[in-house]
C-alpha cells in the first residue's frame, strides 16, 4: 500500500536556526497538508497546498513557516528561523481527489524536531 | 466548524465490543463525521467515514441517528493493538478545491486491557 512518508524522522536544531522537513506524499495525490502535534496536544492544522500554491493557512503559519514543491514529488515545511515553541511533531498529510465526495487525508510518520 | 465532544477516555478488555460516541449538536448539512486513530509517535490513520445512516469496513461501523447530532464508532473485538487515540472530526469536505482542513479535538483515549 502506498505510504506518505517523511525524513528526517528526527532533527534537533539550534534556537534561529533553519529547518527543512520533507515529505513525499503518494503519488497521484494532488492535495498536501502540514500539522504539527505539541507533546501531548492536539494535533494542529498549519497550511494545505494544492495546484502549487497556499489554499488555506492556519493562525501558526506565520511569515516564519513556508512550504514548497520543488520537484512535483517532494514537499518540503520550511522553518526560517526556529524558536523553542516550534518543538513538536510535524506530520505531512496528502490526498487524492475524488468525485465521490469522500475524503481521506494519509498521514506521514511525522518528524519530531526538538530546538534547543 | 461544528465543534464535537467526545469521552476522554475509555478502558475495555480484550475481545470486547468498544463503542465511542461523539457529540455533534451543530453539524452542518453539508458536514460528514470522520473517525482517525492515532497510535503514540504515529501519524493519525483514517478509519472511517460516514453521512447519515449506518457504515461498515474491515475495521469499524459508524452509527449516525437521523438527527446526525451524534455518531458511535464500534469496534468489535478489541484486542491490545487498538490502544489508541480515537478522534472524531465533522466538516464540510465538499467544499473548497482541497481546502479542507481537518481539525482535530482531544480525541478518546483508549485503553484495552489484557
Amino acid at each position: 500500500e502506498p505510504e506518505v512518508t517523511q525524513t528526517p524522522s528526527h532533527q534537533v536544531t539550534q534556537m534561529g536556526q533553519e529547518v527543512i522537513l520533507r515529505c513525499v506524499p503518494i503519488s497521484n495525490h494532488l492535495y498536501f497538508y502540514w500539522y504539527r502535534q505539541i507533546l501531548g496536544q492536539k494535533v494542529e492544522f498549519l497550511v494545505s497546498f494544492y495546484n502549487n500554491e497556499i489554499s488555506e493557512k492556519s493562525e501558526i503559519f506565520d511569515d516564519q513557516f513556508s512550504v514548497e514543491r520543488p520537484d512535483g514529488s517532494n514537499f518540503t515545511l520550511k522553518i526560517r528561523s526556529t524558536k523553542l515553541e516550534d518543538s513538536a511533531m510535524y506530520f505531512c498529510a496528502s490526498r487524492p481527489w475524488t468525485s465521490d465526495s469522500t475524503d481521506t487525508q494519509y498521514f506521514g510518520p511525522g518528524t519530531r524536531l526538538t530546538v534547543l | 466548524l461544528a465543534k464535537t465532544t467526545q469521552p476522554i477516555s475509555m478502558d475495555s478488555y480484550e475481545g470486547q465490543e468498544v463503542n465511542i460516541t461523539c457529540s455533534h449538536n451543530n453539524i452542518a448539512t453539508n458536514d460528514y463525521i470522520t473517525w482517525y486513530q492515532q497510535f503514540p509517535s504515529q501519524g493519525p490513520r483514517f478509519i472511517i467515514q460516514g453521512y447519515k445512516t449506518k457504515v461498515t469496513n474491515e475495521v469499524a461501523s459508524l452509527f449516525i441517528p437521523a438527527d446526525r447530532k451524534s455518531s458511535t464508532l464500534s469496534l468489535p473485538r478489541v484486542s491490545l493493538s487498538d490502544t489508541a487515540v480515537y478522534y472524531c472530526l465533522v466538516g464540510d469536505i465538499t467544499s473548497g478545491a482541497g481546502s479542507y482542513q481537518l481539525t482535530f479535538g482531544k480525541g478518546t483515549k483508549l485503553s484495552v486491557i489484557p
